[in-house]
């Protein structure tokens, strides 16, 4: 089965820094997705990025993919204390599936 | 903006009673799904519903568990006859669509199975 593994599992910054996770996993995929976890709250949908697309751009956020290394990176341009939660990936097999197959997490911790 | 409501918050249980945690979803959303997190693990898939039946089940989701949606508003996750390792956060998400397409997360009920 695929896995999502991502790294660093744990990342501090200061305000205004960039924060860059990453993430790899072992199958085809349909999509890839990023969620953000604030502590005691459920995932909240952040960006897809389909397996045909190489990079992609919401706000502060940059995705990009690269299928033939099965990898993605988040990249959080001048990050906030607000910024501060696990980011997860997740992605969609490409058979006819609903579920979404999450990695492991980077906790974010930004400071003011 | 919509979002999945979960109820109760948390529930301690004691091992061997049923619990039913509950979610109500996005009003126009079509797919639901129940996911769960052991403490300090991976988000895992159980079940995902549709057209008032199970679509996709994972290897977790067994005889101990089930879901419906009994009133077409409320859709429940029932787990039987419950273990210590049922302990975790269990989370709720709806889709307008299917096909890995975004869902919305409710906040989670935490079971804790004593």
């Amino acid at each position: 089965s695929q896995q999502g593994e991502e790294d660093p599992q744990a990342l501090s910054i200061q305000e205004g820094e960039n924060a860059t996770m990453n993430c790899s996993y072992k199958t085809s995929i349909n999509n890839l997705q990023w969620y953000r976890q604030n502590s005691g709250r459920g995932l909240v949908h952040l960006i897809l990025i389909r397996s045909n697309e190489r990079e992609k751009h919401s706000g502060r956020l940059r995705v990009t993919l690269d299928t033939s290394k099965k990898s993605s990176s988040l990249l959080i341009t001048a990050s906030r204390a607000a910024d501060t939660a696990s980011y997860f990936c997740a992605t969609g097999p490409p058979y006819n599936t609903d579920k979404l197959i999450f990695g492991t997490g980077t906790r974010l911790q930004v400071f003011p | 903006e919509p979002e999945v409501t979960q109820t109760p918050s948390h529930q301690v249980t004691q091992r061997g009673q049923e619990v039913i945690l509950r979610c109500v979803p996005i009003s126009n959303h079509l797919y639901f799904y129940w996911y769960r997190q052991i403490l300090g693990q991976k988000v895992e898939f159980l079940v995902s519903f549709y057209n008032n039946e199970i679509s996709e089940k994972s290897e977790i989701f067994d005889d101990q568990f089930s879901v419906e949606r009994p009133d077409g508003s409320n859709f429940t996750l029932k787990i039987r006859s419950t273990k210590l390792e049922d302990s975790a956060m269990y989370f709720c998400a709806t889709g307008k669509t299917g096909g890995n397409q975004p869902q919305h997360f409710g906040d989670g009920t935490r079971l804790s199975i004593l």
